[in-house]
């Protein structure tokens, strides 16, 4: 049983370029999220769905977007890149009370 | 909105009890956790109380929740080396639905 599985584990972009971070999970949970994390600030909600085709923004939603269009994917997408979405960004999946997280994108962008 | 606020760094002797702190002001939340981060790793999930109770017990973790106070605290028994990482407390409300809310992490350091 893989979980949560996100690629890739690093990434090194340019300013301005685009990229989509993936987010997969074999456990039929309706409910993803995507999370960034900068030093010393915990995590912060960039968007989640409750469902196929269900998305919302969460805290810090601009410069990203999402799709979900099964409920196994959930893709994350940086279309302009810029140095301030560098981070390490986590999905996860809920089932009743329980939030299980991928092991993490480290993105750079330079 | 919701906060959670965690001191950054905790250190305690191998051995000794750890006590993780944290409070929290949604007095709406229904689960609060705590969720242990390795270097380079993801988040993974230790123990969660539900709001109506104010204490889980589960090998070497011990959970006390304040609700009066919206206090929680995470203790580890016996701290040992593989104890090292960063605890972070979170609270969720409305079954979870749109995400946890999560505290800034208490990085644990353990002495020899």
């Amino acid at each position: 049983n893989a979980g949560v599985t996100q690629t890739p584990k690093f990434r090194i972009l340019k300013i301005g370029q685009s990229m989509t971070l993936q987010c997969t999970q074999d456990m039929n949970h309706n409910y993803m999220y995507w999370y960034r994390q900068d030093p010393g600030m915990g995590l912060k909600l960039i968007y989640y769905s409750v469902g196929a085709g269900i998305t919302d923004k969460g805290e810090v939603p601009n410069g990203y977007n999402v799709s979900r269009s099964t409920t196994e994917d959930f893709p994350l997408r940086l279309e302009l890149a810029a140095p301030s979405q560098t981070s390490v960004y986590f999905c996860a999946s809920i089932l009743g009370e329980k939030l299980f997280f991928g092991s993490g994108t480290q993105l750079s962008v330079l | 909105g919701e906060d959670v606020e965690q001191s950054l760094f905790l250190s305690v002797r191998e051995g000794d009890s750890s006590v993780i702190n944290c409070t929290y002001t949604d007095s709406s939340s229904t689960y609060l956790y705590w969720y242990k981060q390795e270097p380079g790793a993801g988040l993974q999930l230790l123990t969660y109380i539900f709001s109506n109770m104010d204490m889980k017990q589960d090998q070497r973790l011990t959970v006390l929740l304040n609700k009066k106070d919206k206090h929680l605290s995470l203790r580890i028994a016996d701290t040992q080396t593989g104890d090292s990482a960063i605890y972070f407390c979170a609270e969720s409300s409305g079954g979870g639905a749109d995400g946890l809310t999560f505290g800034k992490g208490t990085h644990l350091i353990i002495q020899p």
